[in-house]
């Protein structure tokens, strides 16, 4: 069965601090992998993965996928409160499913 | 603003009694898809639909319908909501591009309790 696994479920760290999320996946027929931020509110696109070993970054954040050991990961550098929220995986196993991962819930001290 | 939205954003109801919940984007995306979530689920597929009246069941269709009249609107249905479809919805779009299809963009989300 196709799956997306992300751990920690969840973290807490202080501002400031860098933090690893990781994504994992099992899934038949990979397309590309996806990063969504969810706070209070509907999740919002960070970034979409295809392609192994290349990074990609958006000011504090930043993405890689590793398509051999099936996985993914974001980092967050620099944190800030602001970062606090639930950081969503999905992988897209065609031209239109998404498979979504549980959630990993950030939560950064001041 | 291109965006998606939902309504009604929060309903509170009884067992039985149907129900709409209505979402509506302005982005001409052929893809929308209606998701539950649930708390240590995440994110799960009710139905989707690539384009005008083409809708497919996701991963748990049922006690739900949809319809895909007209490419903007993408209405959930429950004929005879149950607790157990207590909830929070959203609905999503995306355009379709040369590989598929692109990210989706949500809508605000509706959050339903069935008493």
């Amino acid at each position: 069965e196709d799956k997306v696994v992300q751990s920690p479920l969840s973290l807490v760290v202080h501002e400031g601090d860098t933090v690893t999320l990781n994504c994992s996946y099992e899934v038949t027929n990979f397309r590309s992998l996806l990063w969504y931020k969810q706070e209070k509110k509907a999740p919002t696109f960070l970034f979409m993965l295809t392609s192994s070993g290349i990074e990609k970054k958006s000011g504090r954040l930043s993405s890689i996928l590793d398509k051999k050991e099936l996985f993914s990961i974001l980092n967050i550098t620099a944190t800030q409160t602001g970062d606090s929220a639930v950081y969503l995986c999905a992988v897209r196993e065609s031209n239109y499913q998404l498979i979504w991962g549980a959630g990993t819930k950030l939560i950064i001290k001041p | 603003e291109a965006q998606v939205t939902q309504n009604p954003r929060y309903l509170i109801t009884v067992t039985g009694k149907k129900l709409t919940v209505t979402c509506s984007q302005n982005m001409n995306h052929e893809y929308m898809s209606w998701y539950r979530q649930d708390p240590g689920l995440g994110l799960r597929q009710i139905y989707y639909s690539m384009n005008v009246e083409v809708t497919d069941k996701g991963d748990v269709p049922e006690g739900y319908k949809v319809s895909r009249k007209e490419k903007r609107n993408f209405p959930l249905i429950l004929e005879s909501p149950s607790p157990n479809q207590t909830s929070l919805y959203f609905c999503a779009s995306s355009a379709k591009g040369q590989v598929g299809f692109w990210e989706q963009f949500f809508g605000p989300g509706t959050r339903l309790t069935v008493l």
